[in-house]
This record gives C-alpha cells, structure tokens and sequence, in this order.
C-alpha cells in the first residue's frame, strides 16, 4: 500500500521569500508523484507530475519539485511567493493507475 | 480549457434521502473518477470507471453508493440513503489514459459539490 505524509498542515511565508512544502512518501514499487494546489472554493488543479523521467519536475506558476528516492521525498518549492500563492497545496501519489493517494494538505498563508 | 463540471455545488440533504451528484467529464476523457474530502480530512478516492464499468473501488465505496454514466456525457454518484457521516466536498475527476509510461494521465478535477447532510 502507498501513503504521503506532508510535513506542516499549514505555513507562512513572506511575499518574495522561498516556499517550501514537504511531502515524503511510501511505496513498495516506483510511484508516481503529483502535487495539486487548490484555491478558495475551486476544485484541484496540478502543478506538477513526477513520471520516472527527470527527477526535479518544472510545474505551472514558478513551482518545482525534486523527486529524490534514497529520501523518499518529493517537496515542493518556489524561490520567490506571490500574494496570490496563497491556496492549500496536496501532495499525492499513484502506482501506474490513476488512483490517487493523497497527503493531508498544507495550507499555505502569504504575508505582505 | 476543457474542464470538468459538477452539478450542484452545494446540496443539502435530510439524513435517510437519495441523492445525485453529476459530473460532466472532458469529452474525450475514458476514465472517470469519485474522490471526497471531509471537512478537515485527506482527499479520499473512493471508485472508478473505465469501460462502463467499475475498476476499482475503496473500502469506502460501500452499498449505498453507486456511480453510472447514464448518456455518454455525464458521469453520476448516488448515495442511496445518506448517512450524517457522508457530508462533504465530493470531486468529480476524469483522464485520458490510464498508463506504466504515465502519459497523458493527469486527472482533471472538477470543483467539488459540497453535500451536507442534516
């Protein structure tokens, strides 16, 4: 069975500083890894997948996420957060189907 | 952009009713899926449906829930007798494909109907 654990239910960052959202994972075989934001009161939206190529991924809106398997990791940052980064962030994970196993989420606050 | 449509976004609903979200996939999506989020909790996949059929499903997914795709355009969850328990923000995904290489397997979700029931 596969499992993500997001580290931080919530985080606050100043606007221009370095987003950092952890996500660490679990699986018997080799995964692969999403992260979708959601804004207030709209549905999920991926930011970026990890499919056994490159290991650091390029999303939408500045993201990035490094796939690093010998730390079971796949985190989530952006050099520099804008206001409108503000939303909760989900990690998840699938084993070739589509199914999806999700973190619990990391809410992410943006201070002027 | 293509995107998938839930109808409604919010429903009430008195404990012990039947109720009906609708889902409109993307139109040239084959798999199609039900997730829900309690208030508080993780995203939680409960079925989905390939092929006219379910292909798998959580422990979740008991007998009060049924999915159909009654007319090649919507895609619909019913919960037969609704329990306190089954409030939440349901999600209505879909993808293309469904593969090793994982191209073109991005679920497109849609934006949720939040059903609480009373």
């Amino acid at each position: 069975a596969q499992s993500v654990t997001q580290l931080g239910s919530h985080v606050s960052v100043s606007e221009g500083a370095l987003v950092l959202l952890r996500c660490n994972y679990s699986s018997s075989v080799p995964p692969y890894l999403f992260w979708y934001v959601q804004y207030p009161n709209q549905g999920l939206q991926l930011l970026l997948k990890y499919t056994s190529a490159a290991t650091l991924v390029k999303g939408i809106n500045g993201f990035e996420a490094e796939f690093k398997k010998s730390e079971t990791s796949f985190h989530l940052t952006k050099p520099s957060a804008h206001m409108s980064d503000a939303a909760e962030y989900f990690c998840a994970i699938s084993l070739g189907g589509n199914k999806l196993t999700f973190g619990g989420g990391t809410r992410v606050l943006v201070k002027p | 952009e293509p995107e998938v449509t839930q109808t409604p976004s919010h429903q009430v609903t008195q404990m012990g009713q039947e109720v009906i979200l609708r889902c409109v996939p993307i139109s040239n999506h084959l798999y199609f899926y039900w997730y829900r989020q309690i208030l508080g909790q993780k995203v939680e996949f409960l079925v989905s449906f390939y092929n006219n059929e379910i292909s798998e499903k959580s422990e979740i997914f008991d007998d009060q829930f049924s999915v159909e795709r009654p007319d090649g355009s919507n895609f619909t969850l019913k919960i037969r007798s609704t329990k306190l328990e089954d409030s939440a923000m349901y999600f209505c995904a879909s993808s293309f494909s469904q593969g090793a290489l994982g191209m073109n397997t991005e679920a497109f979700f849609g934006q949720g109907t939040r059903l609480t029931v009373v």
